[in-house]
């Protein structure tokens, strides 16, 4: 799995729009792009994927560059709540074999969410 | 309802002593994980089963065993404790068609003294 980069920490204000960058110059054309979030001591929590299209759900945007190379993560508004590290996280999206869910978690990027 | 519960959620222990994490999870998944998060944070997997079959076994000591006795449950038992072993151990599940998406439960937080 192509390796990734992400800034140690964040700050954002509440209401505002955190946008948390990715690098991930190796990746591969079949390797997507995920990110989770790790809220303190919970679980890790899935967020979004994609491929090279950029996508939305109900938590948060995905843009990734049309040479695929980075990638940004986009809560619009955001809450206190979404305090967390923040992980980004390139894998093949059904590698099965001795991939099975395997994802290589880095160090992530600590966002601070403030009032 | 939980989608996947572990417990304990904490477990403090002597060193040398053998203890058993269960973890349980009711999305209907048939792939379940263990993955362990260190002191500095990281998180790695340990192990994979598909249909109670091991998949993956990333190099842990065999005082690690996974138990698999049903799709829905996945328990970890850890002989001879070591000072070591101390950190956060998370199951998770995840659907056959989509290995990235995993569901992660809360953890359990292993002290050894």
């Amino acid at each position: 799995d192509a390796k990734t980069t992400q800034p140690p920490s964040m700050d954002c204000a509440e209401g505002r729009a955190a946008n948390l960058p990715c690098n991930h110059s190796t990746i591969s054309g079949n390797e997507y792009v995920y990110w989770y979030r790790q809220i303190h001591s919970q679980g890790p929590q899935y967020i979004i994927h994609g491929l090279k299209n950029n996508e939305t759900n109900e938590m948060a945007s995905l843009i990734i560059t049309e040479d695929r190379k980075s990638s940004t993560l986009i809560l619009p508004h955001a809450t206190l709540r979404d305090t967390a590290v923040y992980y980004c996280i390139v894998r093949a999206h059904n590698a099965g074999g001795t991939s099975y869910g395997k994802l290589t978690f880095g160090q992530g990027t600590i966002l601070t969410v403030h009032p | 309802d939980t989608a996947v519960s572990q417990t304990p959620k904490y477990l403090v222990t002597q060193m040398g002593n053998d203890k058993s994490i269960k973890c349980e999870q009711n999305l209907g998944h048939d792939t379940m994980y263990w993955y362990k998060q260190d002191s500095k944070k990281f998180l790695k997997i340990m192990f994979s089963y598909n249909n109670k079959e091991l998949i993956i076994n990333e190099t842990v000591p065999n005082r690690f065993s996974p138990k698999s006795p049903d799709k829905a449950h996945l328990n970890l038992h850890i002989n001879s404790l070591e000072l070591g072993d101390s950190a956060v151990y998370f199951c998770a599940s995840s659907q056959v068609s989509h290995y990235g998406k995993l569901f992660f439960g809360s953890g359990t937080q292993l002290s050894v003294l």
